[in-house]
């Protein structure tokens, strides 16, 4: 089954504690991104990566860093969350090249307290 | 940066009613995504539009990108509760990879 996954799906942490949201797709698809979703402002994306070893910076990428050495995997860290970093993360892929049509993962909810 | 401006913010109609969601872009759209969210769900793709004036439909969902290009717009017909969740546009900016999302426009249908 073509999917976008996520791991963990639900996190509680404290302020500094470095953490990593991992996400794997299984579609061969060269185009992944992370987003953040808050009440009130959307869907902001944080950074995408147009293929292994390829990465750009999205919206709001302050406080996030991402790499991309494998095509299926696109991990998300934080290496000190902050209280404003609490939110919905959503990785997505695409095939990049002429479309943007996205496949969500199924979030993931952090609490940084 | 483009930005994308979805009204109304929210909406509560009764089951059976039409309604249409708007997304309005700052700039010229080259490609625009509707997509579906149950709450605290991932994105179900809904449909891509990409042409001036062009229209798709899937179920009793239309979509359609006006001529310009800067606004599009979501109906959908004998509304059902099975339609209820959040309706995010995504744009295309015509750029390497950064797309944008409006804020989202919640919808809740009553039985």
């Amino acid at each position: 089954e073509a999917q976008v996954t996520q791991n963990p799906r639900y996190l509680i942490t404290v302020t500094g504690k470095k953490l990593t949201v991992t996400c794997s797709q299984n579609m061969n698809h060269e185009y992944m991104s992370w987003y953040r979703q808050d009440p009130g402002l959307g869907l902001r994306q944080i950074y995408y990566s147009m293929n292994v070893e390829v990465t750009d910076k999205g919206d709001v990428p302050e406080g996030y860093k991402v790499s991309r050495k494998e095509k299926r995997n696109f991990p998300l860290i934080l290496e000190s969350p902050s209280p404003n970093q609490t939110s919905l993360y959503f990785c997505a892929s695409s095939l990049g090249t002429e479309s943007y049509e996205q496949y969500f993962g199924p979030g993931t909810r952090l609490t940084v307290t | 940066s483009q930005e994308l401006e979805q009204s109304p913010q929210s909406l509560i109609v009764q089951e059976g009613k039409n309604l249409t969601i708007n997304c309005t872009s700052s700039k010229t759209l080259y490609g625009l995504y509707w997509y579906k969210q149950k709450y605290g769900e991932g994105l179900i793709f809904l449909m891509m539009l990409q042409k001036g004036g062009e229209e798709k439909s899937h179920e009793k969902i239309t979509a359609k990108l006006d001529e310009k290009k800067q606004q599009s717009s979501l109906h959908i017909t004998a509304s059902q509760p099975s339609h209820a969740g959040i309706y995010l546009c995504g744009a295309d900016p015509g750029s390497y990879g950064k797309l944008t999302f409006g804020q989202g426009t919640i919808l809740t249908v009553h039985p």
